[in-house]
Protein backbone atom coordinates (compact mmCIF):
# COMPACT_ATOMS: atom_id res chain seq x y z
CA UNK A 1 0.00 0.00 0.00
CA UNK A 2 0.37 3.48 -0.18
CA UNK A 3 1.48 5.10 3.33
CA UNK A 4 3.30 8.42 4.50
CA UNK A 5 4.40 9.51 7.86
CA UNK A 6 5.28 12.30 9.55
CA UNK A 7 5.60 13.26 13.12
CA UNK A 8 2.14 14.48 14.69
CA UNK A 9 3.67 17.34 16.79
CA UNK A 10 7.02 19.26 17.02
CA UNK A 11 7.79 22.26 19.26
CA UNK A 12 10.68 24.52 18.42
CA UNK A 13 11.80 28.21 20.11
CA UNK A 14 11.92 31.31 18.06
CA UNK A 15 15.30 31.94 16.04
CA UNK A 16 16.03 28.08 16.48
CA UNK A 17 16.20 25.66 13.65
CA UNK A 18 13.66 22.61 13.22
CA UNK A 19 13.91 19.73 10.99
CA UNK A 20 10.33 18.01 10.06
CA UNK A 21 10.95 14.54 8.61
CA UNK A 22 8.49 12.62 6.19
CA UNK A 23 8.98 8.88 5.06
CA UNK A 24 6.81 7.50 2.44
CA UNK A 25 6.77 3.77 1.09
CA UNK A 26 4.58 4.23 -1.74
CA UNK A 27 4.96 2.51 -5.61
CA UNK A 28 5.87 4.22 -8.97
CA UNK A 29 7.03 7.62 -6.92
CA UNK A 30 7.46 10.47 -8.95
CA UNK A 31 8.42 13.60 -6.44
CA UNK A 32 7.51 15.13 -3.06
CA UNK A 33 5.70 18.52 -1.89
CA UNK A 34 5.95 20.63 1.13
CA UNK A 35 3.22 22.91 2.26
CA UNK A 36 2.27 24.93 4.83
CA UNK A 37 -1.43 25.14 6.29
CA UNK A 38 -1.94 27.69 9.44
CA UNK A 39 -4.63 26.99 11.48
CA UNK A 40 -8.33 27.79 9.64
CA UNK A 41 -6.71 28.71 6.29
CA UNK A 42 -5.65 27.53 2.90
CA UNK A 43 -2.22 25.01 2.52
CA UNK A 44 0.43 26.97 0.67
CA UNK A 45 3.08 25.67 -1.54
CA UNK A 46 6.49 25.44 -0.13
CA UNK A 47 8.49 23.18 -2.54
CA UNK A 48 8.41 20.27 -4.51
CA UNK A 49 11.37 17.79 -4.93
CA UNK A 50 12.43 15.17 -7.74
CA UNK A 51 16.04 14.68 -7.31
CA UNK A 52 17.92 14.20 -4.91
CA UNK A 53 19.21 16.51 -3.16
CA UNK A 54 19.20 19.52 -1.03
CA UNK A 55 16.87 22.42 -2.49
CA UNK A 56 17.14 26.23 -0.33
CA UNK A 57 14.60 28.94 -0.43
CA UNK A 58 15.37 31.55 1.63
CA UNK A 59 15.15 30.06 5.18
CA UNK A 60 13.32 27.35 4.19
CA UNK A 61 15.27 24.14 2.40
CA UNK A 62 13.77 20.74 1.42
CA UNK A 63 15.52 17.56 1.32
CA UNK A 64 14.84 14.25 -0.92
CA UNK A 65 16.49 10.69 -0.74
CA UNK A 66 14.63 8.68 -2.59
CA UNK A 67 17.02 5.40 -2.39
CA UNK A 68 15.91 5.99 1.48
CA UNK A 69 11.98 7.57 0.87
CA UNK A 70 12.98 10.32 2.98
CA UNK A 71 12.76 13.85 2.94
CA UNK A 72 12.90 16.43 5.56
CA UNK A 73 12.14 20.13 5.65
CA UNK A 74 14.65 22.57 7.49
CA UNK A 75 13.44 25.72 8.72
CA UNK A 76 15.91 28.27 9.75
CA UNK A 77 15.79 31.02 11.74
CA UNK A 78 12.56 30.41 13.20
CA UNK A 79 10.14 33.35 13.71
CA UNK A 80 6.51 33.18 15.69
CA UNK A 81 4.48 33.24 11.88
CA UNK A 82 6.32 30.04 11.15
CA UNK A 83 3.86 27.81 13.85
CA UNK A 84 1.72 26.11 11.40
CA UNK A 85 1.01 23.05 10.12
CA UNK A 86 3.48 20.96 7.55
CA UNK A 87 2.06 18.66 5.13
CA UNK A 88 4.60 16.36 2.84
CA UNK A 89 2.95 14.62 -0.04
CA UNK A 90 4.07 12.68 -2.71
CA UNK A 91 3.08 12.64 -6.85
CA UNK A 92 3.09 9.32 -8.75
CA UNK A 93 4.40 8.12 -11.96
CA UNK A 94 0.99 6.16 -12.72
CA UNK A 95 -1.34 9.26 -11.59
CA UNK A 96 -1.18 12.48 -12.91
CA UNK A 97 -2.95 13.89 -9.95
CA UNK A 98 -3.77 11.70 -7.15
CA UNK A 99 -1.05 12.96 -4.48
CA UNK A 100 -0.63 10.61 -0.83
CA UNK A 101 -0.61 12.65 1.74
CA UNK A 102 0.80 12.94 5.31
CA UNK A 103 -1.45 13.51 8.34
CA UNK A 104 0.58 16.79 8.59
CA UNK A 105 3.10 17.73 11.64
CA UNK A 106 1.77 21.09 13.83
CA UNK A 107 4.83 23.34 14.33
CA UNK A 108 4.86 25.25 17.54
CA UNK A 109 7.58 27.67 18.06
CA UNK A 110 7.72 29.37 21.55
CA UNK A 111 9.31 32.61 22.42
CA UNK B 1 -4.84 35.01 -1.30
CA UNK B 2 -4.26 32.16 -2.96
CA UNK B 3 -6.33 33.19 -5.87
CA UNK B 4 -8.81 30.52 -5.16
CA UNK B 5 -12.17 31.12 -2.67
CA UNK B 6 -14.74 29.39 -1.19
CA UNK B 7 -17.64 30.18 0.22
CA UNK B 8 -19.34 29.84 2.81
CA UNK B 9 -16.76 29.76 5.00
CA UNK B 10 -18.64 27.99 7.86
CA UNK B 11 -21.70 26.06 7.51
CA UNK B 12 -23.93 24.22 10.19
CA UNK B 13 -26.57 21.83 8.93
CA UNK B 14 -28.73 19.07 9.89
CA UNK B 15 -28.71 15.86 8.44
CA UNK B 16 -31.94 16.64 5.96
CA UNK B 17 -30.72 19.76 4.70
CA UNK B 18 -29.57 20.14 1.19
CA UNK B 19 -26.98 22.98 1.17
CA UNK B 20 -23.67 23.87 -1.42
CA UNK B 21 -20.32 24.44 -1.46
CA UNK B 22 -18.80 27.33 -3.89
CA UNK B 23 -15.47 27.56 -5.07
CA UNK B 24 -13.66 29.84 -7.74
CA UNK B 25 -10.46 30.11 -9.02
CA UNK B 26 -8.85 33.52 -10.33
CA UNK B 27 -5.73 31.56 -12.01
CA UNK B 28 -6.71 30.75 -15.60
CA UNK B 29 -6.30 27.01 -14.52
CA UNK B 30 -7.86 24.19 -16.01
CA UNK B 31 -7.95 21.77 -13.10
CA UNK B 32 -9.84 21.60 -9.60
CA UNK B 33 -10.11 19.50 -6.70
CA UNK B 34 -12.31 19.02 -3.44
CA UNK B 35 -10.55 17.54 -0.93
CA UNK B 36 -11.63 16.69 2.75
CA UNK B 37 -9.58 17.45 5.93
CA UNK B 38 -10.52 15.81 9.15
CA UNK B 39 -8.05 16.68 12.09
CA UNK B 40 -5.11 14.41 12.40
CA UNK B 41 -5.71 12.55 8.77
CA UNK B 42 -4.06 13.28 5.52
CA UNK B 43 -6.20 14.79 2.98
CA UNK B 44 -8.64 12.67 1.47
CA UNK B 45 -9.43 13.32 -2.42
CA UNK B 46 -13.28 13.26 -3.15
CA UNK B 47 -13.42 14.76 -6.97
CA UNK B 48 -11.15 16.34 -10.12
CA UNK B 49 -12.28 17.82 -12.76
CA UNK B 50 -10.13 18.76 -15.93
CA UNK B 51 -11.27 21.14 -18.24
CA UNK B 52 -14.55 20.99 -16.91
CA UNK B 53 -14.97 17.01 -16.96
CA UNK B 54 -14.32 14.94 -13.85
CA UNK B 55 -11.57 12.72 -13.97
CA UNK B 56 -11.47 11.17 -10.71
CA UNK B 57 -14.22 10.13 -8.15
CA UNK B 58 -13.06 8.45 -5.05
CA UNK B 59 -15.53 6.11 -4.31
CA UNK B 60 -17.12 9.20 -2.69
CA UNK B 61 -20.97 8.57 -1.18
CA UNK B 62 -23.72 9.56 -3.19
CA UNK B 63 -24.38 12.39 -0.71
CA UNK B 64 -21.62 14.57 -2.20
CA UNK B 65 -22.56 15.71 -5.68
CA UNK B 66 -19.80 18.23 -7.76
CA UNK B 67 -20.66 20.24 -10.31
CA UNK B 68 -18.45 22.02 -12.65
CA UNK B 69 -20.42 24.75 -15.26
CA UNK B 70 -16.91 26.05 -16.26
CA UNK B 71 -13.35 25.80 -15.83
CA UNK B 72 -13.45 28.33 -13.09
CA UNK B 73 -16.36 27.43 -10.79
CA UNK B 74 -16.66 23.99 -8.64
CA UNK B 75 -19.67 23.20 -6.51
CA UNK B 76 -20.39 20.62 -4.00
CA UNK B 77 -24.18 19.44 -3.48
CA UNK B 78 -24.56 17.99 -0.22
CA UNK B 79 -27.86 16.27 0.89
CA UNK B 80 -28.81 14.02 3.81
CA UNK B 81 -25.30 14.49 5.39
CA UNK B 82 -24.20 12.07 8.39
CA UNK B 83 -22.36 13.58 11.10
CA UNK B 84 -19.34 11.86 10.70
CA UNK B 85 -19.22 14.15 7.26
CA UNK B 86 -18.18 17.45 9.44
CA UNK B 87 -14.93 18.50 8.61
CA UNK B 88 -12.67 20.90 6.28
CA UNK B 89 -14.17 20.94 3.08
CA UNK B 90 -10.74 22.58 0.52
CA UNK B 91 -11.02 23.12 -2.91
CA UNK B 92 -7.85 23.35 -5.17
CA UNK B 93 -7.03 24.22 -8.81
CA UNK B 94 -3.74 23.84 -10.37
CA UNK B 95 -2.75 24.60 -13.90
CA UNK B 96 -3.32 20.69 -15.11
CA UNK B 97 -3.48 17.53 -14.35
CA UNK B 98 -0.10 16.58 -14.54
CA UNK B 99 1.85 16.73 -11.37
CA UNK B 100 1.43 20.57 -10.69
CA UNK B 101 1.12 22.69 -7.93
CA UNK B 102 -2.09 22.83 -6.24
CA UNK B 103 -3.35 26.30 -4.83
CA UNK B 104 -5.63 26.06 -2.41
CA UNK B 105 -8.93 27.85 -0.74
CA UNK B 106 -9.51 28.60 2.69
CA UNK B 107 -11.74 25.60 2.90
CA UNK B 108 -15.24 25.58 4.45
CA UNK B 109 -15.63 24.18 8.16
CA UNK B 110 -18.83 22.20 7.63
CA UNK B 111 -20.55 20.97 11.45
CA UNK B 112 -23.62 18.24 10.76
CA UNK B 113 -25.81 18.35 13.37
Amino acid sequence: GQNIDQPTEMTATEGAIVQINCTYQTSGFNGLFWYQQHAGEAPTFLSYNVLDGLEEKGRFSSFLSRSKGYSYLLLKELQMKDSASYLCAVSLMDSNYQLIWGAGTKLIIKP
Amino acid sequence: ETGVTQTPRHLVMGMTNKKSLKCEQHLGHNAMYWYKQSAKKPLELMFVYSLEERVENNSVPSRFSPECPNSSHLFLHLHTLQPEDSALYLCASSQGTGWETQYFGPGTRLLVL
